[in-house]
């Protein structure tokens, strides 16, 4: 089992790119979640899905859209970078309803904007 | 806005010492409360959760939550140099089992 899975693991963008970040999960987990990290900050939740087809906003969705692609997959795409995104991203899954909490989380990709 | 506040040290004790680290959430209705460790430059991972008010061990771990006082610590007993990370505390929604993190206390064990 590889677990939760991100690609691309860096990337640099110029602001105005845009560009989709992959997760992926074999461990057939119903929710999935993408999170930013900037010092000092904590993670804070971007978007989330309960389940397959559905999708919801968290604490920062702006300037983000995501795609639930199936249960496995997950994307967040940027569709117009700014430098204020610059961060890093980590995709997370997460089982049943009695394993709550028990979030797994990918290695991160780590973004620039200039 | 539902908030979880930690302290964010560094917080700096010798080996061998009990490390406390502490959190405060806002929102009274909050049930489930975790605490993550992350190593520098990787994810973060679960290690302790706690639900009922009180304390849970886990070897040399301790949980407590307080929810009158809406606070929840953790206890690292014997604290090792391998115990040196940032620890996020974060607090559990039944919605969509999100979860709703601190800005983490970054721990320092000097051997």
């Amino acid at each position: 089992n590889a677990g939760v899975t991100q690609t691309p693991k860096f990337q640099v963008l110029k602001t105005g790119q845009s560009m989709t970040l992959q997760c992926a999960q074999d461990m057939n987990h119903n929710s999935m979640y993408w999170y930013r990290q900037d010092p000092g900050m904590g993670l804070r939740l971007i978007y989330y899905s309960a389940s397959e087809g559905t999708t919801d906003k968290g604490e920062v969705p702006n300037g983000y859209n995501v795609s639930r692609l199936n249960k496995r997959e997950f994307s967040l795409r940027l569709e117009s970078a700014a430098p204020s995104q610059t961060s890093v991203y980590f995709c997370a899954s997460m089982g049943v309803a009695g394993e709550m909490g028990e979030q797994y989380f990918g290695p991160g990709t780590r973004l620039t904007v200039t | 806005q539902k908030e979880v506040e930690q302290n964010s040290g560094p917080l700096s004790v010798p080996e061998g010492a009990i490390a406390s680290l502490n959190c405060t959430y806002s929102d009274r209705g909050s049930q489930s409360f975790f605490w993550y460790r992350q190593y520098s430059g990787k994810s973060p991972e679960l290690i302790m959760f706690i639900y009922s008010n009180g304390d849970k061990e886990d070897g040399r771990f301790t949980a407590q939550l307080n929810k009158a006082s809406q606070y929840v610590s953790l206890l690292i007993r014997d604290s090792q140099p391998s115990d040196s990370a940032t620890y996020l505390c974060a607090v559990g929604y039944n919605q969509g089992g999100k979860l709703i993190f601190g800005q983490g206390t970054e721990l320092s064990v000097k051997p």
